[in-house]
């Protein structure tokens, strides 16, 4: 079975600062994709950014990347210049034919 | 093009009854896909349909079961209510063949279901 583990229930930044959220998981697959969500208080949850297991590169998207290190089973998201709107729950996904597993999820604050 | 949608949006329901949740999919996806989310923790995979057939399933009970219409929208039926079931239901919707390469999914922004 898969297992996805966020470390780090809150987690804390100044706005304009960086921040990174730690994910990590469990599995015996080699093809799989990995994924980050953020929830906002208003619930709705929003894709972050996408990584193909397959793929050596990090997936970047604007102040959104990742560091994927396939071997250590390690997914982690830095979010660059934070913002006050980056505050939310945001989980880390795995998905397997279609089958997703989520983290926990790290509450973020941005604070002003 | 409208994201997502889901229906009721609340729903308070009593220990033992049943209930019927809608969703309907980004136009042009075919595979829809049911979480349950208990506060304070992440998304559960329920369920998975793709063109109308199932393809995933999660640990969960047979009280829960789901279909997929010709018009790709989904029905998540929950029998026997327990308290446990109290929860966020989130549908959301894919493009592509959750087998295939390229696939991520949009979520709706849930049914909040409460059972007394």
């Amino acid at each position: 079975a898969q297992t996805v583990t966020q470390s780090q229930p809150e987690m804390s930044v100044q706005e304009a600062e960086t921040v990174t959220l730690s994910c990590t998981y469990d599995t015996s697959e080699n093809n799989y994709y990995l994924f980050w969500y953020k929830q906002p208080p208003s619930r709705q949850m929003i894709l972050v950014i996408r990584q193909e297991a397959y793929k050596q590169q990090n997936a970047t998207e604007n102040r959104f990347s990742v560091n994927f290190q396939k071997a250590a089973k390690s997914f982690s998201l830095k979010i660059s210049d934070s913002q006050l709107g980056d505050t939310a729950m945001y989980f880390c996904a795995f998905m397997r034919v279609g089958q997703f597993y989520f983290g926990t999820g790290t509450s973020l604050t941005v604070i002003p | 093009d409208a994201g997502v949608t889901q229906s009721p949006t609340h729903l308070i329901k009593t220990r033992g009854q049943q209930v019927t949740l809608r969703c309907s999919p980004i136009s042009g996806h075919k595979s829809v896909s049911w979480y349950q989310q208990v506060l304070g923790q992440g998304p559960q995979f329920i369920f998975q349909y793709y063109e109308k057939e199932e393809r995933g399933r999660g640990n969960f009970p047979d009280r829960f079961s789901a279909r997929q219409f010709p018009n790709y929208s989904s029905e998540l039926n929950v029998n026997a209510l327990l308290l446990g079931d109290s929860a966020l239901y989130l549908c959301a919707s894919s493009l592509r063949d959750p087998a295939g390469r390229g696939y991520e999914q949009y979520f709706g922004p849930g049914t909040r279901l409460t059972v007394t």
